[in-house]
């Protein structure tokens, strides 16, 4: 079954500094990936969906990337600030499926000043 | 508001208790999702309504737990007897069609005593 695996550990790093998250997956070729932002007792936000046919996708101080042959997506923040500060889920659709969305576990990234 | 919106926000119920969520979508989201989410996991899928059919259950809704989208606008998920199992966060989401983005309303959050 399809199965996506992220950093299990928190990443904290320094304000400023270029946080990069990411996100494994396996028996599965998706057409798209998503990434959503989670605060604490929150629902996720989404924040940029990237097609197969595209390599990088930018908005603001956001960038992803997505190997479909190496089966990754990298998701950068640059110039971190402490409100980056929460849990960054992954996603991808089973379009057979009704588009349900299958995540990974987040990883918590905490931004200190 | 125009986004997603969940009732209640929190929820506190005794082991055997009924209870029943509410959802909202985006207006005109012809697509709703509920998905459930355990602390440290990410949200993991229910099942899924396309206006009012719903079209899908995972196995982890077990027969304790019903959903409805009687006039393919609002969605009810319903847990009969609850179990301390089913303390989580119950999450909706609603899209305008499949592959499109899910947006997620802000949960509700379920302690069964």
């Amino acid at each position: 079954s399809q199965k996506i695996e992220q950093n299990s550990e928190a990443l904290n790093i320094q304000e400023g500094k270029t946080a990069t998250l990411t996100c494994n997956y396996t028996n599965y070729s998706p057409a798209y990936l998503q990434w959503y932002r989670q605060d604490p007792g929150r629902g996720p936000v989404f924040l940029l969906l990237i097609r197969e046919n595209e390599k990088e996708k930018r908005k603001e101080r956001l960038k992803v990337t997505f190997d479909t042959t190496l089966k990754q997506s990298l998701f950068h923040i640059t110039a971190s600030q402490p409100a980056d500060s929460a849990t960054y889920l992954c996603a991808l659709p089973l379009y057979n499926q009704g588009g349900k969305l299958i995540f990974g576990q987040g990883t918590e990234l905490s931004v200190k000043p | 508001d125009t986004g997603v919106s969940q009732d209640p926000r929190h929820k506190i119920t005794k082991r055997g208790q009924n209870v029943t969520f509410r959802c909202d979508p985006i207006s005109e989201h012809n697509r709703l999702y509920w998905y459930r989410q355990t602390l440290g996991q990410g949200p993991e899928f229910l099942t899924y309504f396309q206006n009012e059919a719903q079209l899908e259950k995972s196995r982890l809704l077990s027969d304790r737990f019903s959903a409805e989208r009687p006039k393919g606008s609002f969605s009810t998920l319903e847990i009969q007897r609850t179990e301390q199992g089913d303390s989580a966060m119950y999450l909706c989401a609603s899209s305008p069609r499949t592959g499109d983005t899910q947006y997620f309303g802000p949960g509700t959050r379920l302690t069964v005593l």
